[in-house]
């Protein structure tokens, strides 16, 4: 069964506004990462969140992580045609090596 | 620098036949890993390597096989195609939790 699950597994906004993805969790991890996918191509990091920590910005993105409910979400701020794409979230879990993708959320920004 | 590169790009294989995907990585990771994608099922992972010489076993091991001779290259080997493996299959490799991923290789298996 998948660690994490993205929902919405999918989202439809105009440009300029803010998507809100989510991704739940079932064990206790290291740290928690997003990727994102356009159509096509291989997976590119995008940031990743430690078990310490509860909130981390890059640029547009803005990730939250709450351990105890076992969940994160993603914003991206003022969003442009060019974020369409599928956001995966990716779980490291404690103690372990290997990361868990979930099945991913596709976004897709109309101009 | 051309970080994860994957061979071939596109294959279409008959049932039973057999296969060897290569990933080479020029940023010298230790780590390496196969996955394959299918629609709604994001990605699992089929085999990985800590370092040279060394393998494992990831959520999908079976019809399967790897080898890391050298640092930078990791091979998957599919041994007797069938259907079922019909996916895309990306490489990634690493230092530590981030991943960089190849631009992968979508096979069919007729």
């Amino acid at each position: 069964s998948q660690q994490g699950e993205e929902d919405p597994q999918a989202l439809s906004i105009q440009e300029g506004e803010n998507a809100t993805m989510n991704c739940s969790y079932k064990t206790s991890i290291n740290n928690l990462q997003w990727y994102r996918q356009n159509s096509g191509r291989g997976l590119v990091h995008l940031i990743l969140i430690r078990s310490n920590e509860r909130e981390k910005h890059s640029g547009r993105l803005r990730v939250t992580l709450d351990t105890s409910k076992k969940s994160s979400s993603l914003l991206i701020t003022a969003s442009r045609a060019a974020d369409t794409a599928s956001y995966f979230c990716a779980t490291a879990v404690t103690g372990g090596f290997k990361t868990i993708f979930g099945a991913g959320t596709r976004l897709f920004v109309k101009a | 620098n051309a970080g994860v590169t994957q061979t071939p790009k596109f294959r279409v294989l008959k049932t039973g036949q057999s296969m060897t995907l290569l990933c080479a990585q020029d940023m010298n990771h230790e780590y390496m890993y196969w996955y394959r994608q299918d629609p709604g099922m994001g990605l699992r992972l089929i085999h990985y390597s800590v370092g040279e010489g060394t393998t494992a076993k990831g959520e999908v091991p079976d019809g399967y096989n790897v080898s890391r001779l050298k640092k930078q290259n990791f091979l998957l080997g599919l041994e007797s195609a069938a259907p079922s493996q019909t996916s895309v299959y990306f490489c990634a490799s690493s230092y530590s939790f981030e991943q960089y991923f190849g631009p992968g290789t979508r096979l069919t298996v007729t």
